[in-house]
């Protein structure tokens, strides 16, 4: 049973760039997750999909932050222009539940390098 | 005020050793709590859940405080395959997760 599948596994990028980062949830999952992971900050919570549906994007850094779900197994996490404070582990989670609990199941990560 | 703090440690025990990592949490309507355990360059996954009247799934066992708003993590006979970062972790009804920043264990023989 494939995980939550996340690419690239790695991407460096020159400031100014657009970068775009990809997620498959696993199958049958409602919920989408996207956190970003940094040594400073921990593990902080970006946006959260329910059924395909924005419902919490409080941490979106700014508008040059975007993320879409146009389907129930496609995520996007779009960061325009890049900045070298964007470099961290993005993560993507996905749940059969509402929120995650502990029915959360993260992908491998992205771990994002901006010049 | 952070969410959920921990200390980041890191905490170096010799194997064999009993180890106790607490966590606190400033939103009183927080209802599920977790324990995530992530290994180095590796994505967190579920340690064990917290249960109100305290849980045990064999050397660990997770305590709960509603009332300090506390949470605690107690490895026994710590091994080697214990070296890890240990994430405190709260949610309300319907919200996504809060993570904590993560406590370093290191375990040596």
């Amino acid at each position: 049973d494939a995980g939550v599948i996340q690419s690239p596994r790695h991407e460096v990028t020159e400031m100014g760039q657009e970068v775009t980062l990809r997620c498959k949830p696993i199958s049958g999952h409602n919920s989408l997750f996207w956190y970003r992971q940094t040594m400073m900050r921990g593990l902080e919570l970006l946006i959260y999909f329910n059924n395909n549906v924005p419902i919490d994007d409080s941490g979106m850094p700014e508008d040059r932050f975007s993320a879409k779900m146009p389907n129930a197994s496609f995520s996007t996490l779009k960061i325009q222009p890049s900045e070298p404070r964007d470099s961290a582990v993005y993560f993507c989670a996905s749940s059969p539940r509402t929120g995650g609990g502990e029915k959360l199941f993260f992908g491998s990560g992205t771990q994002l390098s901006v010049l | 005020r952070k969410e959920v703090e921990q200390d980041p440690g890191p905490f170096n025990v010799p194997e064999g050793a009993t180890v106790a990592f607490n966590c606190t949490y400033s939103n009183s309507a927080s209802q599920s709590f977790f324990w995530y355990r992530q290994d180095c360059r590796k994505e967190p996954k579920l340690l064990m859940s917290v249960y109100s009247s305290g849980n045990e799934d064999g050397r660990f066992t997770a305590q709960l405080n509603r009332a300090s708003q506390y949470i605690s993590l107690l490895i026994r006979d710590s091994k080697l395959s214990d070296s890890a970062t240990y994430l405190c972790v709260v949610n309300q009804a319907g919200t996504a997760l809060i993570f904590g920043k993560g406590t370093t264990l290191s375990v040596s023989s």
